[in-house]
């Protein structure tokens, strides 16, 4: 069974620190996405990756950055978080033209 | 399932009986759909998919069906249990590209 394991559950951070949300998938995935997801918008796709080092903008990228150094591992950056930034952050992964898996989510708080 | 403000579209069922949860597509050149399952504190779970060129797929329990003329797309579930209490998402992507257009997702709530 497909595994994506997001590194925190639950994070606190304050305003203008930088954030770093990590992402695994244990099945050897070609394919990452970062999504957020809040209450009456559904998830909006951040960045995603399709291979190592690759990466492009999603819908919403902007305060964002990424990094895929190696093909399992999938980082979320946020250079200085805002309020506007606590939200549950989804990390997915997929091979080409299947479904997307998901992991548990991290829900984050800005204060 | 279409977005109203913040608040989710909610289907209220009674256990044991079918659920049938709607959802209108954006795109006509979509040509494949998916169904996702998110129970509270966990990621969107896969349910089951269907591609364009088909009007009905069945899983175990699940059944969705495709209109494209329409641009609808609708999940039943038969014998509905506590278990299936969760938001449903329904997603459409065109020509296997990267990026789903999801829907604002429906909560199912299971009668007892």
């Amino acid at each position: 069974d497909v595994k994506v394991t997001q590194s925190s559950r639950y994070l606190v951070k304050r305003t203008g620190e930088k954030v770093f949300l990590e992402c695994v998938q244990d099945m050897d995935h070609e394919n990452m996405f970062w999504y957020r997801q809040d209450p009456g918008l559904g998830l909006r796709l951040i960045y995603f990756s399709y291979d190592v080092k690759m990466k492009e903008k999603g819908d919403i990228p902007e305060g964002y950055s990424v990094s895929r150094e190696k093909k399992e591992r999938f980082s979320l950056i946020l250079e200085s978080a805002s309020t506007n930034q606590t939200s549950m952050y989804l990390c997915a992964s997929s091979s080409q033209g299947r479904p997307l898996h998901f992991g548990n989510g991290t829900r984050l708080t800005v204060t | 399932g279409e977005s109203v403000g913040l608040h989710l579209p909610t289907l209220s069922v009674q256990e044991g009986d079918n659920s049938i949860i709607n959802c209108a597509y954006s795109n006509s050149a979509s040509d494949y759909f998916i169904w996702y399952k998110q129970e509270s504190g966990k990621g969107p779970q896969f349910i089951i998919d269907i591609r364009s060129n088909m009007d009905k797929r069945q899983g175990q329990r699940v059944t969705v069906l495709l209109n494209k003329t329409v641009k609808h797309l609708s999940l039943q579930i038969a014998a509905t249990q506590p278990g299936d209490s969760a938001v449903y998402f329904c997603a459409e992507n065109e020509n296997s590209n990267y990026q789903l257009i999801w829907g604002a997702g429906t909560k199912l709530i299971i009668k007892p």
